[in-house]
């Protein structure tokens, strides 16, 4: 079953602003990765964590991973037009070979 | 280094035609994934394949769905007899050792 769920589905914020999103899942992992899709678009790999790791940053983007709360969180920082889309976290889960997606937060950067 | 290419991006069939989705992945990755999205929906995953093996279908529909990756050449999702239902991107994601996926550009599938 799938297993990632974000929050909040949708978002609007100001440019400039920082937006976070959360991810929690069910079971145990062995990593979980964030996307973001453009509108109509493919996935664009933003930042893949691990289950041994706490936090990554990749520019203006910063990935928490609490394996206890089986939950996770995306933000961004100072954010612009350009980031509007819908991001998507995904989990590899113990034993599995495949990505559960959730079902995404549409995040709106308003200029 | 070329990333994972689709294609063809975009596809329209009628229903009970076949549908043949084509997925080369980036070169040096031997792992192929291929899921299927609805409208306003996350990824669901449909089947993992190796280099000419299948390891994992149990995403795939039984029947009229199918898929391969040969020896040499593109992977291969194959949909026989399309139904409306069918319609969806179809995304295809590649991995050197089955960790971090790379997707690519998808191909949407329109049966009218």
């Amino acid at each position: 079953s799938q297993q990632g769920e974000e929050d909040p589905q949708a978002l609007s914020i100001q440019e400039g602003e920082n937006a976070t999103m959360n991810c929690s899942y069910k079971t145990s992992i062995n990593n979980l990765q964030w996307y973001r899709q453009n509108s109509g678009r493919g996935l664009v790999h933003l930042i893949l964590i691990r289950s041994n790791e706490r936090e990554k940053h990749s520019g203006r983007l910063r990935v928490t991973l609490d394996t206890s709360k089986k939950s996770s969180s995306l933000l961004i920082t100072a954010s612009r037009a350009a980031d509007t889309a819908s991001y998507f976290c995904a989990t590899l889960q113990t034993g599995a070979n495949n990505l559960f997606f959730g079902t995404g937060t549409r995040l709106t950067v308003i200029p | 280094n070329a990333g994972v290419m689709q294609n063809p991006r975009h596809l329209v069939r009628r229903r009970g035609q076949e549908a043949r989705l084509r997925c080369s992945p980036m070169k040096g990755h031997s792992h192929v994934y291929w899921y299927r999205q609805l409208p306003e929906e996350g990824l669901k995953f449909m089947v993992y394949l190796q280099k000419e093996n299948i390891i994992d279908e149990s995403g795939m529909p039984k029947e009229r769905f199918s898929a391969e990756f040969p020896k040499e050449g593109p992977s291969i999702l194959r949909i026989q007899q399309v139904v409306r239902g069918d319609s969806a991107a179809y995304f295809c994601a590649s991995s050197p050792f089955g960790d971090e996926q790379y997707f690519g550009p998808g191909t949407r599938l329109t049966v009218t």
